[in-house]
């Protein structure tokens, strides 16, 4: 076990509509990051917050967006959904995320099936 | 395209023989990680490799970072069927992970 807890664990849901991952760091942790694992494009990141505020940015589409909240839980929102975003959706946490290396825990992960 | 290139994409062997995963990039990387990942869960750290040319072992795990801090490479010795899975590699920079493709290793009993 982790640390970091992601909720919920499947989703299915349809074509256009829009859902919110869930994402909770580990007790200490202030970096959040979120990724995508499929099986054509392997585990890609999308997108770094660190104490509340966006630190990096990856490959992460328009139609997402995700924020940190006070209490370092993070979301993230994908709307318009297609069948490509089908996919598994990770969070990880790590204590740095300014600069220096910095060990990544991720979470079990978020199953996106969209119909 | 990967940023970071690992081989072979798929390893199968017998119990109680070795394996060497490589990560290979023309990028230069603060630090290279490891992870291991099983299916259906997330991946989790194996080790953290920061200065050129360093060599770690974790049990009969043997972590190498190159001299020029550009590839990696894991070598198992007298593997387990417990030791299946999916090898990531992934380096850091401008604050982020860039992963590999991945090995899938199976160790047949």
């Amino acid at each position: 076990d982790s640390g970091v807890t992601q909720t919920p664990k499947h989703l299915i849901t349809a074509t256009g509509q829009r859902v919110t991952l869930r994402c909770s760091p580990r007790s200490g942790d202030l970096s959040v990051y979120w990724y995508q694992q499929s099986l054509d494009q392997g585990l890609q990141f999308l997108i770094q917050y660190y104490n509340g505020e966006e630190r990096a940015k990856g490959n992460i589409l328009e139609r997402f967006s995700a924020q940190q909240f006070p209490d370092l839980h993070s979301e993230l929102n994908l709307s318009s959904l297609e069948l490509g975003d089908s996919a598994l959706y990770f969070c990880a946490s790590s204590a740095g995320g300014l600069a220096g290396v910095y060990e990544q825990y991720f979470g079990p992960g978020t199953r996106l099936t969209v119909t | 395209t990967q940023l970071l290139e690992q081989s072979p994409q798929f390893l199968s062997i017998q119990e109680g023989e070795n394996l060497t995963v490589y990560c290979n990039s023309s990028s230069v990387f603060s630090s290279l990680q490891w992870y291991r990942q099983e299916p259906g869960e997330g991946p989790v750290l194996l080790v953290t490799v920061v200065t050129g040319g360093e060599v770690k072992k974790l049990k009969r795990l043997t972590f190498q970072f190159g001299d020029a801090r550009k590839d990696s490479s894991l070598h198992i010795t007298a593997a387990q069927p417990g030791d299946t899975g999916l090898y990531l590699c992934a380096g850091e920079g401008d604050y982020k992970l860039s992963f590999g493709a991945g090995t899938t290793v199976t160790v047949r009993a």
